[in-house]
């Protein structure tokens, strides 16, 4: 069974300082890894992408990439209350077609 | 703004009726699929299609039916609807352009079922 696992929080951080997110994933042939933000009511909307090890940088959010570990992390600099939302980790299925592997989401709550 | 728009995006029904859930794109992308997010589950496949008339079953399929007989129509189907679906049903579609599998989501249907 391919595995996306999640801390489900809340994660709680003032406003400013830096939210850091994680995920790790069980399938080694797994090749795209995404983060989605949820407000609630709302659908996923996606944040950002990864595939290759390292870093990805977007603005006030960085992604990093761990391939050898099967951890991808999601960094928030600068939180702002309107940060608050969840979070889901999602990785892609190795056969083709198959849809995205969903975490369960971690809550952050970004209090001003 | 993926062009994805689901109807109803409300619904409540009653034990045992058939519910037709419909997701609507406008891009003509090939790959749809169905989710169902519930409470301490996360986002879960119900069912996917690859192109017209061409669907396969995901981890939660039992009980639900779908369709896809134009590229822009995907149509989820409760056959008999119970209690335990019970749920948020969203759309995605497959950008077929990204090699990453780039996925974006319709709205959302929130059913209930009595």
């Amino acid at each position: 069974q391919k595995e996306v696992e999640q801390n489900s929080g809340p994660l709680s951080v003032p406003e400013g300082a830096i939210a850091s997110l994680n995920c790790t994933y069980s399938d080694r042939g797994s090749q795209s890894f995404f983060w989605y933000r949820q407000y609630s009511g709302k659908s996923p909307e996606l944040i950002m992408s990864i595939y290759s090890n390292g870093d990805k940088e977007d603005g006030r959010f960085t992604a990093q990439l761990n391939k050898a570990s099967q951890y991808v992390s999601l960094l928030i600099r600068d939180s702002q209350p309107s940060d608050s939302a969840t979070y889901l980790c999602a990785v892609n299925g190795v056969q083709a077609g198959t849809a995205l592997i969903f975490g369960k989401g971690t809550t952050l709550s970004v209090s001003s | 703004d993926a062009g994805i728009t689901q109807s109803p995006r409300h619904k409540v029904t009653e034990t045992g009726t058939p519910v037709t859930l419909r997701c609507h794109q406008t891009e003509n992308h090939r790959y749809m699929y169905w989710y169902r997010q519930d409470p301490g589950h996360g986002l879960r496949l119900i069912h996917y299609s690859y192109g017209v008339k061409d669907t396969d079953k995901g981890e939660v399929s039992d009980g639900y039916s779908v369709s896809r007989s134009k590229t822009e129509d995907f149509l989820l189907t409760l056959e008999s609807a119970t209690s335990s679906q019970t749920s948020v049903y969203f759309c995605a579609i497959r950008e077929d352009s990204s090699s990453l599998e780039t996925q974006y989501f319709g709205p959302g249907t929130r059913l209930l079922v009595l």
